[in-house]
């Protein structure tokens, strides 16, 4: 069966401070895959998504990167965190376009 | 752009009660209609997927429709029991990639 696997859990960075965050999905080859961020009040909004290895496609413009090195793997990086940076981040796969969104626990951000 | 609106923002209900979650959404050109839970600081969980060209999934105690012309969707969950309090979420697909999410419905099963 396929499994996501996404950490941290939980992560306090100071302002300035740079990210990553990884995701890795099992069970799979070549999934889509998606990062996707919930800030309070707000609802779900997709960031990136990737249909395979080095193909990125951004949804939102901002101080947030990601990339894909690997058919499994999917990581979302910053080189300076803004305060507006904070919030719930999620990591998603689908077997295909237009199917089942399959997501991991998330990684609370929190920047001071 | 499409906007996507759930309704009530909160429920509470009695532990047996059926009960009917509301999601509408402005344009009816979409890819699918997904529904989601989610529990507390967790993740989402996937609960029904509709294709556009559908109207209605079920699985178990729950049963989604969907009417594209009036833009709406709802969820129903048949003899609701504690394990069911959760925030349950409504996703339109705007392409074959994106998701447009609301901002979910909190509902509370009391014993």
């Amino acid at each position: 069966s396929q499994t996501i696997h996404q950490w941290p859990a939980t992560l306090v960075q100071p302002v300035g401070s740079p990210l990553s965050l990884e995701c890795t999905v099992e069970g799979t080859s070549n999934p889509n895959l998606y990062w996707y961020r919930q800030a309070a009040g707000r609802g779900l909004q997709l960031l990136f998504y990737s249909v395979g290895i080095g193909q990125i496609s951004s949804e939102v413009p901002q101080n947030l990167s990601a990339s894909r090195p690997q058919d499994r793997q999917f990581i979302l990086s910053s080189k300076k965190l803004l305060l507006s940076d904070s919030g719930f981040y999620l990591c998603a796969w689908s077997e295909q376009s237009n199917e089942k969104l399959f997501f991991g626990s998330g990684t609370q951000l929190s920047v001071l | 752009k499409q906007e996507v609106t759930q309704i009530p923002a909160a429920l509470s209900v009695p532990e047996g009660e059926n009960l009917v979650l509301n999601c509408s959404f402005t344009d009816s050109a979409i890819y699918n209609l997904q529904w989601f839970r989610q529990d507390p600081g967790k993740g989402l969980t996937s609960l029904l997927l509709i294709q556009s060209s559908q109207r209605e999934q079920t699985s178990g105690r729950l049963n989604a429709s969907l009417d594209k012309s009036s833009g709406r969707s709802t969820l129903y969950i048949a003899a609701s029991q504690p394990g069911d309090s959760a925030t349950y979420l409504c996703a339109v697909g705007v392409s074959g990639y994106a998701l447009n999410f609301g901002k979910g419905t909190s509902l509370l099963v009391t014993p």
